[in-house]
């Protein structure tokens, strides 16, 4: 089966770090990819990572541990317009269609 | 930049009509891809399409669903015989390359069957 869990809902303080966790039991692993989601709209791509490890792009710097189907989503110096539904997705082995979490609502406050 | 566009934003219609969802993937996309998002729940896959057929669908993309690749850029999705249950945002996406190439998403159809 295929499974992917989140926390529901995070908040922070603007200029503050957060990291938002992701494990996954999916029958095949070919990379894990997060979704910044803001309400309405759709999800644009922020990083994707296939090899264990930290990959870091600006503000936002991603991990994956493949041996422990866990990976997380750092966010530095949080600003107010990162207040969106963070979503991690798996790409199954064979297949190109991704599994999505449910998402993590995250709230920023001043 | 190139992005995925999709038509229209949004659509209303009937219970047991037929309703047609448009794309248009970025020009150098060679895979396509229909997503959807009941209110307030997680995306959800639907189908994969690749050199003018199906590559993988999910169970969701059943008999009434079917998808086509009318001209050289458009890409949709039917519905046949919509039902209440039908009403949620769907999202178009594509990626250059199969694998681990990221895939771009539209900025979705809301669709609401009444």
């Amino acid at each position: 089966g295929q499974n992917i869990d989140q926390p529901t809902e995070m908040t922070a303080t603007e200029g503050a770090i957060v990291q938002i966790n992701c494990t996954y039991q999916t029958s095949g692993f070919n990379g894990l990819f997060w979704y910044q989601q803001h309400a309405g709209e759709a999800p644009t791509f922020l990083s994707y990572n296939v090899l264990d490890g930290l990959e870091e792009k600006g503000r936002f710097s991603s991990f994956l541990s493949r041996s422990k189907g866990y990976s997380y989503l750092l966010l530095k110096e949080l600003q107010m317009k990162d207040s969106a539904s963070y979503l991690c997705a798996v790409r199954d082995n064979y297949g190109q269609n991704f599994v999505f979490g449910p998402g993590t609502r995250l709230s920023v406050l001043p | 930049e190139p992005e995925v566009t999709q038509t229209p934003s949004h659509q209303v219609t009937q219970m047991g009509q037929e309703v047609i969802l448009r794309c248009v993937p970025i020009s150098n996309h060679l895979y396509f891809y229909w997503y959807r998002q009941i209110l307030g729940q997680k995306v959800e896959f639907l189908v994969s399409f690749y050199n003018n057929e199906i590559s993988e669908k999910s169970e969701i993309f059943d008999d009434q669903f079917s998808v086509e690749r009318p001209d050289g850029s458009n890409f949709t999705l039917k519905i046949r015989s919509t039902k209440l249950e039908d009403s949620a945002m769907y999202f178009c996406a594509s990626s250059e390359g199969w694998g681990a190439d990221t895939q771009y998403f539209g900025p979705g159809t809301r669709l609401t069957v009444l």
